[in-house]
């Protein structure tokens, strides 16, 4: 399977625990972005990375939220002290470099936290 | 800002008719896109069609097309002969090239919840 890879599924949580969800992008695509989606809502955009680089995190909580894209292995997504209201289905998708209007962004299956 | 707009939280159709799925835009760009996503039970976000604002025909994939009016900034899902596994949610998404050149962001709408029935 060359798509996105993200893992765990699934991951449960207790308030003040911390959470890595990591994402492989597809092969050839060095452009990652992280989705999340709240329960009854559509996806909103949360940070965008490329290789060693946060290119745009505007979407990011100010606090506990970071994302990280190293040169060698996947793409993080780590939210330190969960709180309930972290609890949400968060998404990667990935894109070859110079994606257009028209690119389409390739999402993984997501990974649903939630935090008891 | 961008907006997207998807007033139907529900739609319930009968197997092998087609159903329309509405979806209203806002953006004061001229160069956007608009996508159509599916989301099942499982989970994963699937990438139905896409429709570029410039152009001029409507795009269409399979059972999928897209009834584009620009004039009216719609872009509504038209899905043909519904099969039960159509059921699913289903998102409209908008991308632009934003004040600094940057396209990568998608905005999404609420979603619509279509149930196919038997």
């Amino acid at each position: 399977n060359a798509g996105v890879m993200q893992n765990p599924r699934h991951l449960v949580r207790r308030r003040g625990q911390e959470a890595r969800l990591r994402c492989s992008p597809m092969k050839g695509h060095s452009h990652v972005y992280w989705y999340r989606q709240l329960p009854e809502e559509g996806l909103k955009f949360m940070v965008y990375l490329q290789k060693e680089n946060i290119i745009d995190e505007s979407g990011m909580p100010k606090e506990r939220f970071s994302a990280e894209f190293p040169k060698e292995g996947p793409s993080i997504l780590r939210i330190q002290q969960v709180v309930r209201g972290d609890s949400a289905a968060y998404f990667c998708a990935s894109s070859p470099p110079r994606t257009g209007v028209n690119g389409e962004l390739f999402f993984g299956e997501g990974s649903r936290l939630t935090v008891l | 800002a961008q907006k997207i707009t998807q007033t139907q939280p529900g739609m319930f159709v009968q197997e092998k008719e087609a159903v329309t799925l509405d979806c209203t835009y806002d953006t004061s760009d001229p160069s956007y896109g608009l996508f159509w996503y599916k989301q099942p039970s499982s989970g994963e976000m699937i990438f139905l069609i896409y429709q570029g604002s410039y152009d001029q025909q409507n795009a269409t994939e399979g059972r999928y097309s897209l009834n584009f009016q620009k004039a009216r900034k719609s872009a509504n899902l038209v899905i043909s002969a519904s099969q039960l596994g159509d059921s699913a949610m289903y998102f409209c998404a908008m991308r632009v090239t934003d004040s600094g050149g940057s396209n990568y962001k998608l905005t999404f709408g609420k979603g619509t919840l279509l149930t196919v029935n038997p």
